[in-house]
């Protein structure tokens, strides 16, 4: 089965701690995306990679770093430095960058106990 | 900043109707566009995209896309209950870093 996928699906934090998210795609795609979804609002872009070993910031990276080893993963942290990481989080592919449509893996649920 | 508007809804319509969603955007530079469909508690799900001005149908869903008035819409003809999710627009553009930018959504509720 082709797709992307996430984990853990649910994931709770202390304060002060860093952690790890998982992602993973399988359909050889080059472009992969992170974003973070709060209640009624819209989804925002915290980091994007359009090729291996290379991302950049999106409109929220404060708090957050990504690494882009391999095509296939592309991991976020959510550091202690970010102040309100309780949010929903999807990371998402495309066959490149540009204008291909992207498509989402299942997403974690962070929340900071 | 460049936005994408939405209307939050919800927006009701009884089975067997058609439901009108729209959205509009600030960025003239935008090269593609894009519907997803979201249930509560799950990640979205691409269900349509256009790229050129006119309409783009895919079974009971029609995209709509005017570049001139910076307005993308999406009808789903025939509305089941199983339709009834938060939509959203995502608006791709040149200057965007190649990320989508989102609208809040709007949500459907399709009555039995």
């Amino acid at each position: 089965d082709g797709g992307i996928t996430q984990s853990p699906k649910y994931l709770f934090r202390k304060e002060g701690q860093n952690v790890t998210l998982s992602c993973e795609q399988n359909l050889n795609h080059d472009a992969m995306y992170w974003y973070r979804q709060d209640p009624g609002q819209g989804l925002r872009l915290i980091y994007y990679s359009q090729i291996v070993n290379d991302f950049q910031k999106g409109d929220i990276a404060e708090g957050y770093s990504v690494s882009r080893e391999k095509k296939e993963s592309f991991p976020l942290t959510v550091t202690s430095a970010q102040k309100n990481p309780t949010a929903f989080y999807l990371c998402a592919s495309s066959i490149s960058s540009g204008i291909a449509e992207q498509f989402f893996g299942p997403g974690t649920r962070l929340t900071v106990l | 900043q460049k936005e994408v508007e939405q209307n939050s809804g919800p927006l009701s319509v009884p089975e067997g109707a058609i439901a009108s969603l729209n959205c509009t955007y600030s960025d003239r530079v935008s090269q593609s566009f894009f519907w997803y469909r979201q249930y509560s508690g799950k990640s979205p799900e691409l269900i349509m995209s256009i790229y050129s001005n006119g309409d783009k149908e895919d079974g009971r869903f029609t995209a709509q896309l005017n570049k001139a008035s910076q307005y993308v819409s999406l009808l789903i003809r025939d509305s089941q209950p199983s339709d009834s999710a938060t939509y959203l627009c995502a608006v791709n553009g040149l200057n965007s870093g190649y990320a989508l930018n989102f609208g809040k959504g709007t949500s459907l509720l399709v009555t039995p």
